[in-house]
Formats: structure tokens, sequence, C-alpha cells
């Protein structure tokens, strides 16, 4: 059965650095995109970027470049979502979903992510 | 890159049937057999019940099915249920440089 179990709700202040984690398992970690997707309180689902844990290759949306960093640890089957520098307009809960390039099947459970002062 | 536009709201009564419009452009929707539909209840993460603009995932009832159009995609939902009450997005990969692209969200009620 594939799973992806996400690490726990995070509350940061501004200006605080955070990395969040997502472990694959049940499937061949190295062979699928893991992404990551952004819903903001009673809002909409934002794709953020995506990494294909079998060489690093990483993409990310225009809207998120610079701003956060997607990476993998094949040897742990797991994927990361790090901020350095956090906001309050990074509250947010954040979904890992794997994906065939084009699709995404399989979605974590959540992490939320409150950023306040 | 904007979101692919969907009605805010559909509704119906049990039994009754449903469908949810996804516009986009030549660039996402109309170019590509790559729309998919996430359902996602309350509090829960999405889950996706259509890909590849017409088929359903293994255990997905078989009352979704999706179709596209041109640069609209759309999810029909039959036999509407109580349990199909929940949040509906669509997804496409697109051209541009943002690479996928979702959609602005439907809520769809059992009355």
């Amino acid at each position: 059965e594939v799973q992806l179990v996400q690490s726990g709700a995070e509350v940061k202040k501004p200006g605080e650095s955070l990395k969040i984690s997502c472990k694959g398992s049940g499937y061949r970690f190295t062979t699928y995109w893991i992404g990551w997707v952004r819903q903001m309180p009673g809002k909409g689902l934002e794709w953020m970027g995506i990494i294909y844990p079998g060489d690093s290759d990483t993409k990310y949306s225009p809207s998120f470049q610079g701003q956060v960093t997607i990476s993998a640890d094949k040897s742990i089957t797991t994927a990361y979502l790090q901020w350095s520098s956090l906001k309050a307009s990074d509250t947010a809960m954040y979904y890992c979903a794997t994906s065939n390039g084009y699709n995404f099947d399989y979605w974590g459970q959540g992490t939320l992510v409150t950023v306040s002062s | 890159q904007s979101a692919l536009t969907q009605p805010a709201s559909v509704s119906g009564s049990p039994g009754q049937s449903i469908t949810i419009s996804c516009t986009g452009t030549s660039s996402d929707v109309g170019g590509y057999s790559y729309v998919s539909w996430y359902q996602q209840h309350p509090g829960k993460a999405p889950k996706l019940v259509i890909h590849d603009v017409s088929n359903r995932p293994s255990g997905v009832s078989n009352r979704f099915s999706g179709s596209k159009s041109g640069n609209t995609a759309s999810l029909t939902i039959s036999g509407l249920q109580a349990e199909d009450e929940a949040d509906y997005y669509c997804s496409s990969y697109t051209s541009s440089s943002t690479r996928y692209v979702f959609g602005t969200g439907t809520k769809v009620t059992v009355l």
C-alpha cells in the first residue's frame, strides 16, 4: 500500500527557518516524482514544486521559486520542504503527493504550518 | 499562469447527476490529455478521482466520469450521494513554466 506520512504541525515565528518532511513507503521511492501543494486557510490548491528522488531533478512553480527549497533523501525515502525565513503569509496546510509527472496520485495527510508573532 | 476556472458551487439532489466544468486554454486543458480531478472533504487531504481526462483510479466509484472538449474539461457525478458532498478541484499539465495548474475549486452540495 502506497503511503506518504508527513511530519506534524508546526508553530513558528516570522523569520524562523523550518523543514517539514514527507516519508514514502509501499512503492519504489526513486521512480515517482513527489510534489508539494499549498492550501492557505479557506483557499484552493496551489502547486509549489516537484522533485524526482532518483536524481533529485527539481522543478518549481515560478510563484515559489526562491521562496522554498525542495529536497529528498532517497536513503530514507523522505522528501522535504524548507523555508529559510518564514513569513506570516506562509501560514497554510502543506501536502506532499506522488506523481507520475502529470497527476498527483497519492497524498500525504498534510502538515499545518502556522507563522505568528 | 492563472488558475483554471471552475464554478464556485454546484448542487443537486440525491440520485441526480451533476457536472462540474473546468475551463483553461490551449496551453493547458486544450493542449494535453493530462487533466485530473481531486475530491477534498473538509479537513482531509485531496483524493484523485479522475486522471488523464477520463480514467478512474482503482477503487473510485464508477459514478465519477470525466471528459474534455476543447479548452474545457468536465467531471460528472451520477447518482449523487451524500458522501459526494465535498470540494472538487481540476488540474492540468501546462506548457508554461508553471508546469501544473489547479482549478479554482467547486463546492458540491447534496440537497
